[in-house]
């Protein structure tokens, strides 16, 4: 069964640190997404790679950073946590090609919470 | 500006009734829509795809409705179960790029006994 595997479900962070949301891949996807999910908003993308060591920005960026040193692995980076930031995050992955034909492969998600 | 707008936001009904979602659209040039079903919790995982040649598709107790002319697109759920409680989220892809993925809001639909 393939798989996007977040790091962790849940995690409690203060405010100033720096967080690392990890993201695994199993199904050589080529292209990894990072969104952000809160109430009455959607998702919102954050950041998308579609190659190891590419990266583009999203629609809100700002506060973010991201890592794809290998194919499988897409992680988010919260430089100095906000809380703002408090959200549920969830990683994707996708085939490369049509666009949305082939469908996103969701992780269970990461809900974030910033005190 | 792209958008793509669900209805209603929440909705309440009970097991074995039928229910629709709508999903309606902005986006431009249009490539596929497809629903997603999101349950409390975890990520959303795919129902239904469709093109733009496509009208109608099922997966079982989801029919998913497209008229590409209006814009706009439904899902039906037959004999609802209590498993059925979830947020359903409308994603419309664009043509071209690498991300050109629109979401809706979702709807969320509980069952109750």
């Amino acid at each position: 069964d393939v798989k996007v595997t977040q790091s962790s479900r849940y995690l409690v962070k203060r405010t100033g640190e720096k967080v690392f949301l990890e993201c695994v891949q199993d199904m050589d996807h080529e292209n990894m997404f990072w969104y952000r999910q809160d109430p009455g908003l959607g998702l919102r993308l954050i950041y998308f790679s579609y190659d190891v060591k590419m990266k583009e920005k999203g629609d809100i960026p700002e506060g973010y950073s991201v890592s794809r040193e290998k194919k499988e692995r897409f992680s988010l980076i919260l430089e100095s946590a906000s809380t703002n930031q408090t959200s549920m995050y969830l990683c994707a992955s996708s085939l490369s090609g049509r666009v949305g034909y082939y469908g996103y492969t969701f992780g269970s998600g990461t809900r974030l919470t910033v005190v | 500006k792209n958008q793509v707008e669900q209805s209603p936001q929440s909705l309440i009904i009970l097991e074995g009734k039928n229910c629709t979602l709508q999903c309606n659209y902005t986006v431009s040039p249009f490539s596929n829509l497809r629903w997603y079903k999101q349950d409390t919790g975890r990520g959303p995982v795919s129902l239904t795809i469709m093109t733009f040649s496509e009208n109608t598709k099922s997966n079982g107790r989801y029919t998913a409705t497209l008229d590409a002319d209006t814009k706009q697109s439904s899902l039906h759920i037959t004999a609802s179960q209590l498993s059925d409680s979830a947020s359903y989220i409308c994603v419309v892809s664009v043509s071209g790029g690498a991300n050109n993925l629109f979401f809706g809001t979702g709807t969320r639909l509980t069952v109750i006994p």
